[in-house]
């Protein structure tokens, strides 16, 4: 059962960037691909992006221009950020776990991010 | 891009009952050198992150009711529940896996009538 939290600031001004960590338990980033996923207040789902275990970022073309996936120092986190962000950005924001078919196996419970001035 | 359509947007369902959720891809998600279909379903209860439910359209994940079903090949597929149960409230959602923009349909919501 793999484990993931979310964490960063909840409050981030317009044109700023949002940063987001996702700290994994109960497994190793050494493999497959670790995703960000938000849902705005009220709405569905959209897939952000991907990093996969080597540390190679796949995106969303719709959000390619301002986001970036990486691996964290620790060996057990990734990251997300997220520039010149809009209140359009405002969402729930979710780590998860995607296996090597492409699907969603385990997500955390989620981090609200809102931008506001 | 595909594009993924749920249909209906909202759902009412007798405790029992079945219920039917549809989502309809823009192009097959059908992969013809493995003969599988690359469609999740996801539940997702208030307050709470989706569950994946379903994959490769009608495989069931571990520990899911059996009352719990997905089928369908190509571009339209469906999930249905046999016999609602309270426990069944929730917004469902389909996800492509066949191209790498992962798409989500929109949504359904199922309520109890």
């Amino acid at each position: 059962q793999v484990q993931l939290q979310e964490s960063g600031p909840g409050l981030v001004k317009p044109s700023e960037t949002l940063s987001l960590t996702c700290t994994v338990s109960s497994a190793s980033i050494d493999s497959y691909y670790w995703s960000w996923i938000r849902q705005p207040p009220g709405k569905g789902l959209e897939w952000i992006g991907y990093v996969n275990y080597l540390g190679t970022p796949h995106y969303n073309p719709s959000l390619n221009s301002r986001v970036s996936i990486s691996l964290g120092t620790s060996r057990n986190q990734f990251s997300l950020r997220l520039s010149s962000v809009t209140a359009a950005d405002t969402a729930m924001y979710y780590c998860a776990f995607m296996n090597n078919l492409g699907v969603v196996t385990f997500w955390g419970q989620g981090a609200l991010v809102i931008v506001s001035s | 891009d595909i594009v993924m359509t749920q249909s209906p947007d909202s759902l009412a369902v007798s405790l029992g009952e079945r219920a039917t959720i549809n989502c309809k891809s823009s192009q097959s998600v059908l992969y013809s050198s493995n003969n599988k279909n690359y469609i999740a379903w996801y539940q997702q209860k208030p307050g709470q992150p989706p569950k994946l439910l379903i994959y490769w359209a009608s495989t069931r994940e571990s520990g899911v009711p059996d009352r719990i079903s997905g089928s369908g090949s190509g571009t339209d597929f469906t999930l249905t529940i046999s016999s609602l149960q309270a426990e069944d409230v929730a917004v469902y959602y389909c996800q492509e896996y066949y191209t790498t923009s992962y798409t989500f349909g929109q949504g359904t919501k199922l309520e109890i009538k």
